[in-house]
């Protein structure tokens, strides 16, 4: 299985609203609503920022919100801080029987 | 406050083994499939196999099939991965995660390193 493709890295300003981007197939994100974001600070576990496309955890900042467009999904970051500077990654189902994950490869982001 | 803690990593030789823990509390084992993620130094996470609630459903990535068995103790709230035949592209620090079925909670990591 394929990872998903995201830009290696971008960068924003703080209080800017930025997008980060994830192209899959319609075998992964375009197939089924199991798309995640995660984020991860240098030597830290990942964390959950949206799941099932555009579902928020509780306790996650609003200023993450997940989307999708056809075989793209996006996590858009408004009002960037400095605290935002780490690396994302996205994910998808490719089985909603096995629960079979892939990511994408990592953006970092650097505010 | 749920909490995951893998234990296990160490330096082993190319076709050695290794058997990983993840031990959880404040929640319930038994209740969520489990996944483990794993990341090699300076790159992104590759997710390397799950099992279904009472163990009776197990699947892995490719390039671990036949080599790593992934089980569980609901008894103990523990989660494992056997690792065997074990190669230098398996370096890596190896994250277990409850599967609910996003990857809600994750441990700190446990870094393995197969090195001669």
């Amino acid at each position: 299985q394929s990872a998903l493709t995201q830009p290696a890295s971008v960068s924003g300003s703080l209080g800017q609203s930025i997008t980060l981007s994830c192209t899959g197939t319609s075998s992964d994100i375009g197939g089924y609503n199991y798309v995640s974001w995660y984020q991860q600070h240098p030597g830290k576990a990942p964390k959950l920022l949206t799941y099932d496309v555009s579902h928020r955890p509780s306790g996650v900042s609003h200023r993450f919100s997940g989307s999708r467009s056809g075989n793209t999904a996006s996590l858009t970051i408004s009002g960037l801080q400095a605290e935002d500077e780490a690396d994302y990654y996205c994910s998808s189902y490719v089985s909603h029987k096995t629960f079979h994950v892939v990511f994408g490869g990592g953006t970092k982001l650097t505010v | 406050e749920a909490q995951l803690v893998e234990s296990g990593g160490d330096l082993v030789q190319p076709g050695g083994s290794l058997r990983l823990s993840c031990t959880v509390s404040g929640f319930m084992l038994r209740d969520h499939w489990m996944t483990w993620v794993r990341q090699a130094p300076g790159k992104g996470l590759e997710w390397v196999a799950n099992i279904k609630e009472d163990g009776s459903e197990k699947y892995y990535v490719d390039f671990v099939k036949g080599r790593f068995t992934i089980s569980r103790d609901n008894a103990k709230n523990s989660l494992y991965l056997q690792m065997n035949s074990l190669r230098v592209e398996d370096t890596a620090v190896y994250f277990c995660a409850r599967t609910p079925p996003a990857l809600d909670m994750w441990g700190q990591g446990t870094l393995v390193t197969v090195s001669s």
